[in-house]
């Protein structure tokens, strides 16, 4: 199966700074998706990127996607306490259902 | 408001005494799935069902069942309950299966441990 890798596994932050984090998938998709879990919660859906788009924005997040390179990058900038979370990439394959390709997550840390 | 809703939320059990995971969604969704989370694995699919009376196996099938009897539910049923099946299970669906550009909505998750 297809799992995406994220890089770092884990990153700690001061309020106020930006928090880029990093994932490569394997083979061709339709879309990868952010997601993002507080602890002990379900996944909460962030944003969404085609495979024909480069970059996208919502709020203080902004995904890019380079299909030539397999990977995708989310920024969150002007980070708070309260993005303090795990968050996963995932992917979707070209072709069959919408199943979701999870990536082993990075743990950010935001500190006050 | 817009949910998926799983019981338990958590779960102690032992070996061998069968289960069910009950999830609900009230979106009208035609896709629904169920994953596991382990330490350092991220989430793995399970099972996933595209519509009512349509079930597939995902990455992880073995040890568990599912059914779709109404487009609303999707329990996961296991039969025979394993140590190696302790974990964090999350049910998650969204509108259509076979269209793709979809997010997904989870349930907050059902932790179980099994003895």
């Amino acid at each position: 199966s297809q799992q995406g890798e994220e890089d770092p596994q884990a990153l700690s932050i001061q309020e106020g700074e930006n928090a880029t984090m990093n994932c490569s998938y394997k083979t061709s998709i339709n879309n990868l998706q952010w997601y993002r879990q507080n602890s002990g919660r379900g996944l909460v859906h962030l944003i969404l990127i085609r495979s024909n788009e480069r970059e996208k924005h919502s709020g203080r997040l902004r995904v890019t996607l380079d299909t030539s390179k397999k990977s995708s990058s989310l920024l969150i900038t002007a980070s708070r306490a309260a993005d303090t979370a795990s968050y996963f990439c995932a992917t979707v394959y070209q072709t069959g259902a919408n199943n979701l390709f999870f990536g082993t997550g990075t743990r950010l840390t935001v500190i006050p | 408001e817009a949910q998926v809703t799983q019981n338990p939320r958590y779960l102690i059990t032992v070996t061998g005494k069968k289960l069910t995971v009950t999830c609900s969604q009230n979106m009208n969704h035609e896709y629904m799935s169920w994953y596991r989370q382990d330490p350092g694995l991220g989430l793995r699919q399970i099972y996933y069902s595209m519509n009512v009376e349509v079930t597939d196996k995902g990455d992880v099938p073995e040890g568990y069942k599912v059914s779709r009897k109404e487009k609303r539910n999707f329990p996961l049923i296991l039969e025979s309950p394993s140590p190696n099946q302790t974990s964090l299970y999350f049910c998650a669906s969204s509108l259509r299966g076979d269209t793709h550009n979809q997010p997904q909505h989870f349930g907050d998750g059902t932790r179980l441990s099994i003895l």
